[in-house]
């Protein structure tokens, strides 16, 4: 089974303060993908990483692949709070199911 | 544009009953993943379609849990005889197995939320 483990489980920020949440594995993943949800909505895709030691932008946010394939950060620059929400990491094995980790809960206070 | 629905949003049932929930895949998508997901936790997988083809069920779904994709489009996940420990939100997600249609990325519904009584 493949596992996925983000942290910090929960993270409380003041608007305009940086942050970084990771996503860490023991195996290898052929890509890995960024989701984003909120209260009561099914999870919206933000990213996908598949090269390893890839970076991309995403406006405020940046997503890294580690080198190994196993591991990925996203980095918020000057959160708004807007961007409150549940931050969820899942990767793509062998097959086209994806895994899950538990999430990071981010709320930024204006 | 017309992403992936789910029907209905909000289900409350009391316990023993069945209920029914359906999902509409976006329409050039043949593959379709139920998921569940409770309270502080991330999406666990239940089971996927290719097209009309079951292909993979999670130990998770018992056998009170039955789901279908009779034509290869919509799917429908049916849960007989509830149990409390059967509260959750109910995710459905297309994706394509055609690289002109993207790189397999999963899209979700917006959900359905089961509360057992």
């Amino acid at each position: 089974t493949q596992l996925l483990e983000q942290s910090p489980q929960f993270l409380s920020i003041q608007e305009g303060e940086n942050l970084t949440v990771y996503c860490n594995s023991s195996s290898v993943f052929s890509s890995l993908q960024w989701y984003r949800q909120e209260p009561g909505e099914g999870p919206v895709l933000l990213v996908t990483v598949v090269t390893g030691g890839e970076v991309k932008k995403l406006k405020r946010l940046t997503f890294q692949f580690g080198d190994a394939r196993k591991d990925s950060s996203l980095h918020i620059t000057a959160a708004q709070p807007g961007d409150t929400g549940l931050y969820l990491c899942s990767g793509r094995g062998s097959n086209y199911k994806l895994t899950f980790g538990k999430g990071t809960l981010l709320t930024v206070n204006p | 544009d017309t992403g992936v629905s789910q029907d209905p949003r909000h289900k409350i049932t009391k316990r023993g009953q069945n209920v029914t929930f359906r999902c509409d895949p976006i329409s050039e998508h043949n593959r379709l993943y139920w998921y569940r997901q409770t309270l502080g936790q991330g999406p666990e997988f239940l089971t996927y379609f290719q097209n009309e083809a079951q292909l993979e069920k999670s130990r998770l779904l018992s056998d009170r849990f039955s789901a279908e994709r009779p034509k290869g489009s919509f799917s429908t996940l049916e849960i007989q005889r509830t149990e409390q420990g059967d509260s959750a939100m109910y995710l459905c997600a297309s994706s394509s197995t055609s690289v002109r249609l993207g790189t397999g990325e999963l899209f979700f519904g917006e959900g359905s939320r089961l509360t057992v009584l």
